[in-house]
């Protein structure tokens, strides 16, 4: 099945810093999507994304398809963006596969 | 309007006994799916209906755990006898057509 990747695992960053998230993907795909977990463990949909580039405020994500990979930046950091962000994807057997996750966290 | 619905959002019980987990999924959504989430990993996917369809539940263990999305709407996911090794968090989510999936809060099921 389709492997995904997600880099770095852990990032530890002050605020106001720009940090930038990366997916890795092992075939081509239909779906790709961001979310980020809070700490109640809710998934929050960030970017439903499988080619191309959005913007929502301070985060934004662009996805090469062609090179199966997708890049979420997050600029002038803030302590509420500390939590988990995961990619998720689905290639023609509509299966959503998840990465491990980067665990982000944002000093005050 | 309403997002996916889930309940309990939490459950204890003693292994070896059963446990039913019931998600409601955003209206007009034929895609539901059930994923399973230990600490500190993804989601890992058990079942994923079309309509009322099983299409993909090769990941379910299906010596303990069953699922049923009767009329495609309402699903419920049990497992009997519940073991030590299921504590974890129960996620439903739903989407149209396969496109963008929205998840419910998740049960988080402890097994002692």
């Amino acid at each position: 099945g389709i492997q995904v990747e997600q880099s770095p695992p852990d990032l530890i960053l002050q605020e106001g810093a720009n940090s930038t998230l990366r997916c890795n993907f092992s075939d081509s795909v239909n779906n790709l999507q961001w979310f980020h977990q809070n700490p109640w463990g809710q998934l929050i949909n960030l970017f439903y994304i499988p080619s191309g580039t959005k913007q929502n405020g301070r985060l934004s994500a662009t996805t090469v398809a062609t090179e199966r990979y997708s890049l979420l930046y997050i600029s002038s950091s803030q302590t509420t963006d500390s939590g988990v962000y995961f990619c998720a994807v689905a290639n023609r057997d509509d299966k959503i596969i998840f990465g491990k996750g980067t665990r982000l966290h944002i000093l005050p | 309007e309403a997002g996916v619905v889930q309940s309990p959002r939490y459950k204890i019980i003693e292994k070896k006994q059963p446990v039913a987990f019931w998600c409601n999924p955003i209206s007009g959504h034929n895609t539901l799916y059930w994923y399973l989430q230990n600490l500190g990993q993804g989601p890992e996917l058990l079942i994923r209906y079309e309509n009322e369809e099983a299409v993909d539940d090769s990941q379910l263990p299906k010596d303990r755990f069953s699922a049923e999305r009767l009329k495609g709407v309402d699903s419920t996911l049990k497992i009997q006898p519940a073991e030590l090794g299921d504590s974890a968090v129960y996620l439903c989510a739903s989407s149209f057509m396969n496109t963008e999936a929205f998840f419910g809060q998740g049960t988080r099921l402890t097994v002692v």
